[in-house]
């Protein structure tokens, strides 16, 4: 089993369309994660980023946190064309000096107009 | 504030030639990573790097990868002899201390070994 498990892709919907991604975890010592956005040929850059268990609002994205089933979702709502990108989800143990982070495999999302 | 450079951004070698890559971290950043991105795969860490200290390298595949950050600054991620399953994009990443430990990657460079 692999430590971060991202729903298979890609993924299609309409303008306006609610998105849901999500991922999921074996290691339970996790406690930070984060939803990255790579646009085609770029490098992923940070969309939202939690600690610990928990929801987290930013404009028209949600992140949602649930440790006690090792379960972590994105939420977009009222989805946009320049929202078409993959999105990966990762985690932590720390945010110390020998932090690193763990990816899941990235789903594509597209947003048709 | 400038941000993660890498080059080449696309580099094309044929199979058992070599190839090095380049990344310069943003300014102050004590922490880089050099991961490796599949096509269709999330980046997979090969080494990390602070100051210029090793932390992490065991998904290094030491046989054929080597890197090195002499100076604590930029660094050089070297591929010799490339096999085909080497075909990747090669992602910088540098972190600050912010407390979310966020890493900015660079663009990336792209091989392709024939």
């Amino acid at each position: 089993q692999k430590e971060v498990e991202q729903d298979p892709g890609p993924l299609s919907v309409p303008e306006g369309a609610i998105v849901s991604l999500n991922c999921t975890y074996s290691n339970s010592a996790f406690q930070y994660f984060m939803w990255y956005r790579q646009y085609s040929r770029k490098g992923p850059e940070l969309l939202m980023y939690t600690y610990s268990s928990g929801n987290k609002e930013d404009g028209r994205f949600t992140a949602q946190v649930d440790k006690s089933s090792k379960y972590i979702s994105l939420f977009i709502r009222d989805s946009q064309p320049s929202d078409s990108a993959t999105y990966l989800c990762a985690m932590s143990l720390s945010t110390g000096a020998n932090s690193k982070l763990t990816f899941g495999k990235g789903i594509t999302l597209s947003v048709r107009p | 504030e400038a941000g993660v450079a890498q080059s080449p951004r696309y580099k094309i070698i044929e199979k058992r030639q070599s190839v090095a890559f380049w990344c310069n971290p943003i300014s102050g950043h004590a922490t880089l990573y050099w991961y490796q991105q599949i096509l269709g795969q999330g980046p997979k860490l090969l080494i990390q790097f602070q100051n210029n200290g090793v932390v992490d390298d065991s998904q290094l595949p030491k046989d054929r990868f080597s890197a090195e950050r002499l100076k604590g600054v930029d660094s050089t991620l070297k591929i010799q002899p490339a096999k085909l399953e080497d075909s990747a994009v090669y992602l910088c990443a540098s972190r600050g201390q912010e407390s979310t430990g966020e890493l900015f990657f660079g663009e990336g460079s792209r091989l392709t070994v024939l």
